[in-house]
């Protein structure tokens, strides 16, 4: 069974203060690693896909990286705009096109 | 705005009772996703039309059932509601349904459903 692990649960920061949000994924064969943003009481909001070991992708003020095992978020100079809570989400080779979420990681940047 | 649109925002209602959940994909979308998010769950996929057929199977209850119509909007049906379905429930749309890097999924703005 897939699984995914979204490690810290919650993480507060200073505006400016860079870090890292963590997901390690166990799947049989991964045919693709999904970020969103979630805002209290919104849709998620898409925000990248890795397929490939080594792969990065950056947008603005965060930059996703995928392992084997795990992908990073890293957030740098965060602004208070950025809180939320990110999802990691795996979609497995045999699995169609269906999501397997992990917990959230809750990002709270004060100004 | 990601396009998906879902009505209605908010449903209160009580146990035992019957509610519909509708969503209309983005323009072009084929498949439409349901998913349940809970406090204690997170999100949890249902299941998945593409063009009017089923084409996956989540954690869905039997209680629960969807159907995706012609014009591809679809409706979700949660019956003999209990307390514990009170949750957001969301829908996302993708142009296709097997998977390929053109499966991204996109979400909408979810309804919140509690079971009083």
């Amino acid at each position: 069974e897939d699984q995914v692990t979204q490690s810290p649960e919650a993480l507060r920061l200073q505006e400016g203060e860079s870090s890292s949000l963590n997901c390690s994924y166990t799947v049989s064969g991964l045919r693709g690693l999904f970020w969103y943003r979630q805002d209290p009481g919104k849709g998620p909001e898409f925000l990248f896909t890795l397929y490939s070991a080594g792969e990065e992708k950056e947008k603005e003020r965060l930059k996703a990286t995928l392992t084997k095992k795990e992908s990073f978020l890293h957030i740098t100079a965060p602004k208070p705009e950025d809180s939320a809570t990110y999802l990691c989400a795996v979609r497995e080779e045999t699995s169609g096109s269906r999501l397997t979420f992990g917990e959230g990681t809750q990002l709270t940047v004060n100004p | 705005d990601s396009g998906v649109t879902q009505t209605p925002k908010h449903l209160i209602t009580a146990t035992g009772q019957r509610v519909t959940l509708r969503c209309s994909p983005r323009s072009g979308d084929l498949s439409v996703y349901w998913y349940q998010q809970s406090l204690d769950q997170g999100l949890q996929f249902l299941i998945q039309y593409y063009n009017g057929e089923e084409r996956a199977k989540g954690n869905i209850l039997e209680r629960f059932s969807a159907q995706q119509f012609p014009d591809l909007h679809s409706e979700l049906n949660l019956s003999s509601l209990e307390l514990g379905d009170s949750a957001l429930y969301f829908c996302a749309s993708s142009v296709g349904g097997a998977g390929g890097p053109e499966d991204t999924q996109y979400f909408g703005p979810g309804t919140r459903l509690t079971v009083l």
